[in-house]
């Protein structure tokens, strides 16, 4: 099975920084990687696919990278509706699994 | 709208059954692959079922794999997700994604979810 791991788990910034998570397949799987954002209290919503394909409506300042093993998502200017927990998810095989998360902080 | 709206969910005792259903609208359900995801409280998302879009092919978490049966009916435009030997570890929020295609992938659109408590 793939296990995917996130990077940090958590990190607290400030309104208008560039951040950057990352996200590691145990196993190549191309493409096939999806972002999601979870604000507090809220359900969970689509953010990339395909690791770099933005989802229609979700604003410009995020992107995705990435291809095999190894991805990122990256928040360009922070803003404080950007306050979530960040998964990834891998789509290549049938397990379909999700990464720990990564919870970002004001 | 887009919507999809579960529900079903309910406090039960370990050892016993519950459906869910997830009614889907705004879109050709017929054509999208459908999964279920659920959330324990206070820990992150995990991947449970998924179903192609002709109901042929099922995919399910090794956690519930002989336990949980996903389903649909696509005259009624609905998903199902037949949960049995339910255990303390399913409570959890279940929620109904949409997928983009008529293969299972990822959710391209979630549910509000509904809520399953197993215990005593």
């Amino acid at each position: 099975d793939i296990q995917m791991t996130q990077s940090p788990s958590s990190l607290s910034t400030s309104v208008g920084d560039r951040v950057t998570i990352t996200c590691r397949a145990s196993q190549g799987i191309s493409n096939y990687l999806a972002w999601y954002q979870q604000k507090p209290g809220k359900v969970p919503q689509l953010l990339i696919y395909a690791a770099s394909t933005l989802q229609s409506g979700v604003p410009s300042r995020f992107s995705g990278s990435g291809s095999g093993t190894d991805f990122t998502l990256t928040i360009s200017s922070l803003q404080p509706e950007d306050v979530a927990t960040y998964y990834c998810q891998e789509y290549d095989d049938a397990r379909f699994t999700f990464g720990p998360g990564t919870k970002v902080d004001i | 709208e887009v919507q999809l709206l579960e529900s079903g969910g309910r406090l039960v005792q370990p050892g016993r059954s519950l459906r869910l259903s997830c009614a889907a609208s705004g879109f050709a359900f017929s054509d999208y692959g459908m999964t279920w995801v659920r959330q324990a409280p206070g820990k992150g998302l995990e991947w449970v079922s998924g179903l192609s879009a002709n109901g042929d092919t099922a995919f399910y978490a090794d956690s519930v794999k002989g336990r949980f049966t996903v389903s649909r009916d696509n005259s009624k435009n609905t998903l199902y997700l037949q949960m049995s030997s339910l255990r303390v570890a399913d409570t959890a929020i279940y929620y109904c994604t949409k997928g983009r295609g008529s293969i299972v992938s990822f959710s391209a659109l979630w549910g509000q979810g509904t809520l399953v408590t197993v215990s005593s």
